[in-house]
């Protein structure tokens, strides 16, 4: 069965300090990963997928198979990132997992000045 | 631009009475998908459908129903709301054969149940 842990519900942070937003997941296939965030009052948005090995919005994530973690990383927090994270994993081959995603529980980050 | 839209933002219904909650998405997706979102357990799917007519069992179903008899228009059931199921329901869609980051979410629906 798939997966998807976030052990942290609550992250609080300063600005311009470092956040790591934890995720683990388990999977007998390959899987693909991804982040979602949701800002108040809006809708649930993708924010960064492990294949395309992007920045967005200063936030990396890397998918380390050994440890089936996928962890997302921002080295200065602002205050406009916070908001509900969650990770999310999609099974790749298979159709009954095709088209679907598996959801953490979140991580509600909180930016102090 | 994606528009997926859902009929109330805010929903209070009593014990035991049926409740329709209504998801329209105007670009001839195929799959259309419906979630709940509840703190502490992220999002759960419920029910997905891949094609009018069709539906297929998310994780949490019990309680639950879906219609789709068209496909721009994705239906949730509550045939007797209990107090458990006050949650905010989100649905989405995407397309068939698209990749499953590439779904698109509607703003939520916040129901209560008295």
């Amino acid at each position: 069965a798939q997966r998807v842990t976030q052990p942290e519900k609550l992250l609080s942070v300063f600005k311009g300090a470092p956040v790591e937003l934890k995720c683990n997941y388990s999977y007998s296939g390959s899987p693909e990963l991804f982040w979602y965030v949701q800002y108040s009052r809006q809708r649930l948005q993708l924010l960064l997928r492990h294949i395309s090995r992007e920045s967005i919005k200063g936030f990396t994530a890397d998918l380390n198979k050994g440890e089936t973690s996928f962890h997302l990383k921002k080295p200065f927090a602002q205050e406009e990132d916070s908001a509900m994270y969650y990770c999310a994993l999609s099974g790749q081959g298979t159709t009954d997992s095709w088209g679907k995603l598996q959801f953490g529980a979140g991580t509600q980050v909180v930016v102090t000045p | 631009d994606v528009k997926v839209t859902q009929s109330s933002r805010y929903l209070v219904k009593r014990t035991g009475e049926k409740v329709f909650l209504e998801c329209v998405q105007d670009m001839d997706h195929e799959n259309m998908f419906w979630y709940r979102q509840d703190p502490g357990l992220g999002l759960r799917l419920i029910y997905f459908s891949y094609d009018v007519k069709m539906k297929e069992k998310g994780d949490i179903p019990e309680g639950y129903s879906v219609s789709r008899e068209k496909k721009e228009r994705f239906s949730l059931i509550l045939e007797s709301a209990s107090t458990n199921q006050t949650s905010m329901y989100l649905c989405a869609s995407s397309l068939r054969g698209g990749r499953a980051y590439e779904q698109y979410f509607g703003p939520g629906t916040r129901l209560t149940v008295t």
